[in-house]
């Protein structure tokens, strides 16, 4: 059945490390993707999306890009802060645009 | 400020009470839906709406009911409340026919049933 895989965490970089964190899906056809970031006591925010094979989403320095062979949506930033710890959510619409399915989420820590 | 305004942000219930969570949006969405969010798990949709006086069933609908009266408000209904009610819960708008311009979330009610 569709469903969506996401690096698990927690995940704790220094301040300027590249990151990395691995969401894959699967479907019956072509989802919109997207990245949500909850800050801690916030709700979720949209971060960045992608809705069709090739695009990249991109904010906040954060990208990724939609890989429709290897059924994947990997979100990466060159050199994170402090500023950027946080749950991290991958969502795509694998049940048609009514709804999104979230993956487990990943929390990042970033240290001076 | 427009946006999803949900209270109470928490809430303590005795295994058995009943109670309801409120949310209220300004931005005339169509689309309301609630999640809650559990340790391991993400989010997992309750229940969700298209519409005034529409309400359909989402992922973990058992032990809610909701109901859509006016396009601001969604209240989710905790009918007896259980221990495995344990949790946070969202509540998310978004105008109909745009999910890629993602949903507006509210801040949570964080919810512990003894």
């Amino acid at each position: 059945g569709n469903s969506v895989t996401q690096m698990e965490g927690p995940v704790t970089l220094s301040e300027e490390a590249f990151l990395t964190i691995n969401c894959t899906y699967t479907a019956t056809g072509y989802p919109s993707l997207f990245w949500y970031v909850q800050y801690p006591g916030e709700g979720l925010q949209l971060l960045l999306k992608a809705t069709k094979a090739d695009d990249k989403g991109s904010n906040k320095g954060f990208e990724a890009t939609y890989r429709k062979e290897t059924t994947s949506f990997h979100l990466e930033k060159g050199s994170v802060q402090v500023s950027d710890s946080a749950v991290y959510f991958c969502a795509p619409s694998l049940f048609g645009n009514e709804k999104l399915t979230f993956g487990t989420g990943t929390r990042l820590t970033i240290i001076p | 400020n427009a946006g999803v305004t949900q209270t109470p942000k928490f809430q303590v219930l005795k295994t058995g009470q009943s109670m309801t969570l409120q949310c209220a949006q300004d931005m005339n969405h169509e689309y309301m839906s609630w999640y809650r969010q559990d340790p391991g798990m993400g989010l997992r949709l309750i229940h969700y709406s298209v519409g005034a006086g529409i309400t359909d069933q989402g992922e973990v609908p058992n032990g809610y009911n909701v109901s859509r009266s006016t396009t601001e408000d969604f209240p989710l209904r905790l009918l007896s409340a259980a221990p495995s009610q344990t949790s946070v819960y969202f509540c998310a708008s978004r105008a109909q026919g745009t999910i890629n311009y993602g949903y507006t979330f509210g801040s949570g009610t964080r919810l512990t049933v003894v």
